[in-house]
């Protein structure tokens, strides 16, 4: 059973260029949540999506956006991109029901942006 | 607002027990529970309800105080494997994994 996945897995990119990330979930999960974790930081939530719409959001400029496709998969995508957007983006996945409190996290993305 | 969580790092030997706390400046409706090893995902620990209940993890326990709005984990005989950074995750609407607001982290190190 395959967990949550994420490519790319590094990705250096320069400031004002734009970046999309993917993500797909663990098998049997609907609900995709995408965090940033700055270095030695904890991760913070950009948004989730559910049912292929944007269900909540967290304190992120417009620059993020997302998509979530009718398998479930999901991109991140970041526009105009700044010095303080290099991070490691997660990836978690979840379902929706009673076990919805458990979300599966995957290996990441690291952005450096030079 | 971002939990505090303390300390923020602790060496213990294998077999030594460790409390971390989670304290929130806001109402706490439930609080998760992850551990992060290094260069790793977080993995899911356990959730804490309000009203008492408990999901996840049989080996670490933790507990919730609503009129404090703090929890803390125990780890108990701990072990090689509990070495890394735990976070503890505050939101969670209605209890779900939903914007979730992530503490400062507690970096663990078990030695022999």
């Amino acid at each position: 059973d395959a967990g949550v996945t994420q490519s790319p897995t590094h990705l250096i990119k320069t400031r004002g260029q734009q970046v999309t990330l993917r993500c797909s979930p663990k098998s049997g999960h609907d609900t995709v949540s995408w965090y940033q974790q700055a270095l030695g930081q904890g991760p913070q939530f950009i948004f989730q999506y559910y049912e292929e719409e944007e269900r909540q959001r967290g304190n992120f400029p417009d620059r993020f956006s997302g998509h979530q496709f009718p398998n479930y998969s999901s991109e991140l995508n970041v526009n105009a991109l700044l010095l303080g957007d290099s991070a490691l983006y997660l990836c978690a996945s979840s379902r929706q029901g009673p076990y919805a409190y458990e979300q599966y996290f995957g290996p990441g993305t690291r952005l450096t942006v030079t | 607002q971002q939990p505090v969580q303390s300390p923020q790092a602790v060496i213990l030997r294998e077999g030594e027990d460790a409390v971390i706390n989670c304290s929130s400046s806001k109402a706490l409706y439930s609080v998760h529970w992850y551990r992060q090893k290094h260069g790793e995902a977080p993995v899911f620990l356990m959730i804490l309800l309000k009203g008492g209940e408990q999901k996840g993890h049989d080996k670490i326990s933790a507990s919730f105080n609503e009129k404090k709005q703090q929890s803390s984990l125990y780890l108990t005989a701990s072990q090689l494997s509990y070495s890394g950074t735990y976070f503890c995750g505050t939101g969670g609407l209605a209890g779900t994994a939903s914007k979730l607001t992530f503490g400062t982290g507690t970096r663990l190190q078990v030695t022999l």
